[in-house]
């Protein structure tokens, strides 16, 4: 039973152009969703959040959108660099409870 | 000012061996959560500990899997009598406290052979 789904398990971009992850849920008890990037042979890095009070947040080249009534959020990646080449992980959370529930990951590979 | 750390990076251990993680916390951290990554998954929720107390642990095994956090010392994760499906990345997480978000270490890679 995956509360959370990345269904798009690798995806390809052109360097400079924008990177679309999706990420959907079932659980509308989740509030507070969080995207990780994580390289090989390292722990996940945290990206970027956003609340269930807000639509839209935005740290530099990346945002988050969340679509409550359609249970949908999506980081893009504006411009994508080779940099940015890693497994993204979306994970969200209820409330109190200190458990994050992940996604299966996206990789991501931006080609120069 | 390191980050979390975790030990070892890599564990080989036999059918039947025990498995000992160790995480240390980031300086000023007294909170710890364990993630396991199993081949093809995504991260699962293990357990979270504050010094000395368990606060959730429904996402551990019910047997052969314990952890702690001791007033001193790292937080270990213990898995006794270890089988094959055990093989995965363990992560461990710290944070100053509930409200505040959390780091990773690196992981350990357990394989059972």
């Amino acid at each position: 039973d995956q509360q959370v789904k990345q269904n798009s398990p690798s995806l390809s971009v052109q360097e400079g152009r924008i990177s679309i992850l999706n990420c959907d849920y079932t659980n509308s008890m989740f509030d507070y969703f969080l995207w990780y990037k994580k390289y090989p042979a390292e722990g996940p890095t945290f990206l970027i959040s956003i609340s269930s009070i807000k639509d839209k947040n935005e740290d530099g080249r990346f945002t988050v959108f969340l679509n409550k009534s359609a249970k949908h959020l999506s980081l893009h990646i504006v411009p994508s660099q080779p940099g940015d080449s890693a497994v993204y992980f979306c994970a969200a959370n209820a409330g109190n409870n200190r458990k994050l529930i992940w996604g299966l990951g996206t990789s991501l590979a931006v080609n120069p | 000012n390191a980050g979390v750390m975790q030990n070892p990076r890599h564990l080989v251990r036999r059918r039947g061996q025990e498995a000992r993680l160790r995480c240390s916390p980031m300086k000023g951290h007294s909170h710890v959560y364990w993630y396991r990554q199993l081949p093809e998954e995504g991260l699962k929720f293990m357990v979270y500990l504050q010094k000395e107390n368990i606060i959730d642990e429904s996402g551990m095994p019910k047997e052969r899997f314990s952890a702690e956090f001791p007033k001193e010392g790292p937080s270990i994760l213990r898995i006794q009598q270890v089988v094959r499906g055990d093989s995965a990345a363990y992560f461990c997480a710290s944070s100053k406290g509930p409200d505040y978000g959390y780091t990773f270490g690196s992981g350990t890679r357990l394989t059972v052979v």
